[in-house]
């Protein structure tokens, strides 16, 4: 019963090409839709938090979108210190989260 | 730095020995939660406090695994008889009643 899937699993982007992530989920009643980003061997930090479909969010290079069904993380002009996992968990019936498989980024020079 | 703190960060041990993890959240922070994650998976929720108590446990957690959270501050969790399957990345989070958790830097257990 996957209800968080997250695509592509891996991604290699030259410096300044853009794309998106994506995070579909099939949960109802969603509470929430986050995003973290994860360096090796640490935890998860936080990036952005949506509630409602078409709420979006803005941080530096990467911008976070809602729709009903998934979730967009659009990444413009990458750098090679953008290079993580970056992990996508909803939240619905309970405050725990239930995390994707999440998307390992690559950005090289 | 006033972080999730999380203690030790490694730790290797033997097959059926018991192992105890310390969690410090943010302070004035009222929910504490514990998830594991193995190479290549996100976190898996593992169980979660309010304050002092627990208000839900996974039914991954079997019942080798203890957690606690005295006094509604620092947390730990135990696993006892620990098993090489029990090898992997144990991260707690804390948060301000419902709103973000903000992860630690994890515990990475290996059982050999």
């Amino acid at each position: 019963e996957d209800q968080v899937t997250q695509s592509p699993e891996a991604l290699r982007l030259q410096e300044g090409e853009s794309s998106s992530l994506n995070c579909s989920y099939t949960v109802s009643g969603l509470r929430g839709l986050f995003w973290y980003r994860q360096d090796p061997g640490k935890g998860p930090e936080f990036l952005f938090t949506l509630y409602s479909a078409g709420e979006e969010k803005e941080k530096e290079r990467l911008k976070a979108t809602l729709t009903k069904k998934e979730s967009f993380l659009h990444i413009t002009a990458p750098k090679p210190e953008d290079s993580a996992t970056y992990l996508c968990a909803v939240r619905y019936n309970t405050d725990k989260l239930i995390f994707g498989t999440g998307t390992r980024l690559q950005v090289f020079p | 730095d006033t972080g999730v703190s999380q203690d030790p960060r490694h730790k290797i041990t033997k097959r059926g020995q018991n192992v105890t993890f310390r969690c410090d959240p943010i302070s004035e922070h009222n929910r504490l939660y514990w998830y594991r994650q193995t190479l290549g998976q996100g976190p898996e929720f593992l169980t979660y406090f309010q304050n002092e108590a627990q208000l839900e446990k996974s039914r991954l957690l079997s019942d080798r695994f203890s957690a606690e959270r005295p006094k509604g501050s620092f947390s730990t969790l135990e696993i006892q008889r620990t098993e090489q399957g029990d090898s992997a990345m144990y991260l707690c989070a804390s948060s301000h009643r419902k709103n973000e958790q903000f992860f630690g830097p994890g515990t990475r257990l290996t059982v050999l």
